[in-house]
């Protein structure tokens, strides 16, 4: 079946230090890899995509990706956080053939500590 | 580019009335789009996908009587909640898929029911 996960409900980090999110699949093949972030009461921002090519991806507001085939992971990281990036993280994977769904993970929720 | 605009942002109704949202892709044809319900604290769940000229795919466990989908037109898209009640208060979330590159959100409308 298919699915997202991200293993952690919610994550508190000091500003300025560095974050790590994480995000496995389940999928039958490699899908379209996304992340979104999502401020309160917002809706949804694209943070950056993988389609194929380098497995490391850079993104906007400084985040960055990388993709695992191996782990079937594609974890978020940006090495210093600020204030501003308190909010929801979403991972998503969608078909790369057809126009079928996009699968959501279940969200992180980061805080950060001034 | 490739922006949907989706209106309202917030809403307000009484209980048995029912509301319409519209989802408009400003510079681009959105063949498929996608309607998405999110409680609060929780992940985006798909609701239905509408394709323009047809009758929208439910998911299950979706009432198509009471989430009215039509996408009449390749830039137009629209969820009418019929007979609204509380328990239909959510958050709202419309997306088109992008040829090739991804999808792209709506900013969601907040439907209270009172």
């Amino acid at each position: 079946a298919q699915s997202v996960t991200q293993p952690d409900i919610h994550i508190t980090v000091s500003e300025g230090a560095s974050l790590e999110l994480r995000c496995n699949y389940s999928y039958g093949a490699t899908p379209y890899l996304f992340w979104y972030v999502q401020s309160p009461g917002q809706g949804l921002q694209l943070l950056l995509k993988y389609f194929s090519g380098d497995t490391l991806v850079q993104g906007i507001k400084g985040f960055e990706a990388e993709f695992k085939r191996s782990q079937s992971s594609f974890n978020l990281r940006k090495p210093s956080v600020h204030w501003s990036d308190a909010a929801e993280y979403f991972c998503a994977v969608g078909p790369k053939t057809s126009y079928d769904k996009v699968i959501f993970g279940p969200g992180t929720s980061l805080s950060v500590i001034p | 580019g490739a922006v949907v605009s989706q209106h309202p942002s917030r809403v307000i109704c009484k209980s048995g009335t029912s509301v319409k949202i519209e989802c408009r892709s400003l510079d681009f044809q959105a063949t498929t789009m996608f309607w998405y319900r999110q409680f609060p604290k929780q992940s985006l769940m798909l609701m239905a996908t509408s394709n323009e000229g047809s009758k929208a795919t439910y998911e299950q466990g979706v009432e198509k009587d009471k989430f009215l989908i039509n996408h009449a037109s390749l830039t137009l898209s629209t969820l009418t909640v019929t007979s609204a009640h509380p328990e239909d208060s959510s958050f709202y979330i419309c997306s088109a898929r992008l040829t090739g590159n991804g999808y792209t959100f709506g900013s969601g409308t907040r439907l209270t029911v009172v």
